[in-house]
C-alpha cells in the first residue's frame, strides 16, 4: 500500500470515448501531480496542484483535463484521445510544494491504451 | 534547462555482485537529487535523496549514492545485489519549487 491509490489500474478506450482517471492520497499531503510515463521516454510532468490550485500545466493538450476538488483527490478527465496518448499515467503527492523537504510519493499508475 | 542523463539503458549483474548505476545532471544551482525504483506494474518508490550536507547518502534496501559536484554526478551503489533488486531505476533532479526532472531510467537485470 503506497498511500496513493489510483483507479482504474488498466483502461482501454476508443478515440471518441470520455473517461476519467482517479487518484486518492491518504497521506495528508497538500500537493498532487500527474505524470505521464511512455515507453523509452523520461517521465513527463503534466500538472501540479498545490492546495487544490493548479500551479503547473506543462503544455498539456486540452484533451487532458485535470480536476482537484480537494487536497486528497485528483482526477484526469480524458476525451478524444489519440493512440500516442497510450501510456502509464502516474499520480503523486508530496507534503508541501517544496521538494527540498518533501519528496514525491507515487501511486501504482493507470495503464491507458487508446485504440 | 535542467536535465538528467542515465547513460546505461540496461545493466546486468550477477546476484551478489556489486552495482553502480550512473547519473549525471545539469542544473545551475545546488541540486536536490533523488533516486527512485520502479518494479513492473508498480509506481515509483523513493530510494534516497540528497539535499545538502554529507555527500554520501544512505537509502533503503541497502542502497547508497554519492553526490560529486565536480563531476555533476549522483551515482547509485549497492555492495551486493539481490535478485529482488531487478527493476528500473530513475535518477531525478529537483528543478525548483516542486518540479522534478527525471532521467530515462536504467533497467537492472540480476542473473543467478
Amino acid at each position: 500500500e503506497t498511500g496513493v491509490t489510483q483507479t482504474p489500474r488498466h483502461l482501454v478506450m476508443g478515440m471518441t470515448n470520455k473517461k476519467s482517471l482517479k487518484c486518492e492520497q491518504h497521506l495528508g499531503h497538500n500537493a498532487m501531480y500527474w505524470y505521464k510515463q511512455s515507453a523509452k521516454k523520461p517521465l513527463e510532468l503534466m500538472f501540479v496542484y498545490n492546495f487544490k490550485e493548479q500551479t503547473e500545466n506543462n503544455s498539456v493538450p486540452s484533451r487532458f483535463s485535470p480536476e482537484c476538488p480537494n487536497s486528497s483527490h485528483l482526477f484526469l478527465h480524458l476525451h478524444t484521445l489519440q493512440p500516442e496518448d497510450s501510456a502509464l499515467y502516474l499520480c503523486a503527492s508530496s507534503p508541501s510544494p517544496k521538494l527540498n523537504n518533501s519528496p514525491l510519493h507515487f501511486g501504482n499508475g493507470t495503464r491507458l491504451t487508446v485504440t | 534547462a535542467q536535465s538528467v542523463t542515465q547513460p546505461d539503458i540496461h545493466i546486468t549483474v550477477s546476484e551478489g555482485a556489486s552495482l553502480e548505476l550512473r547519473c549525471n545532471y545539469s542544473y545551475g544551482a545546488t541540486p536536490y537529487l533523488f533516486w527512485y525504483v520502479q518494479s513492473p506494474g508498480q509506481g515509483l518508490q523513493l530510494l534516497l535523496k540528497y539535499f545538502s550536507g554529507d555527500t554520501l547518502v544512505q537509502g533503503i534496501k541497502g542502497f547508497e549514492a554519492e553526490f560529486k559536484r565536480s563531476q555533476s554526478s549522483f551515482n547509485l551503489r549497492k555492495p551486493s545485489v539481490h535478485w529482488s533488486d531487478a527493476a528500473e531505476y530513475f535518477c531525478a533532479v529537483g528543478a525548483g519549487g516542486n518540479k522534478l526532472v527525471f532521467g530515462a531510467g536504467t533497467i537492472l537485470r540480476v542473473k543467478s
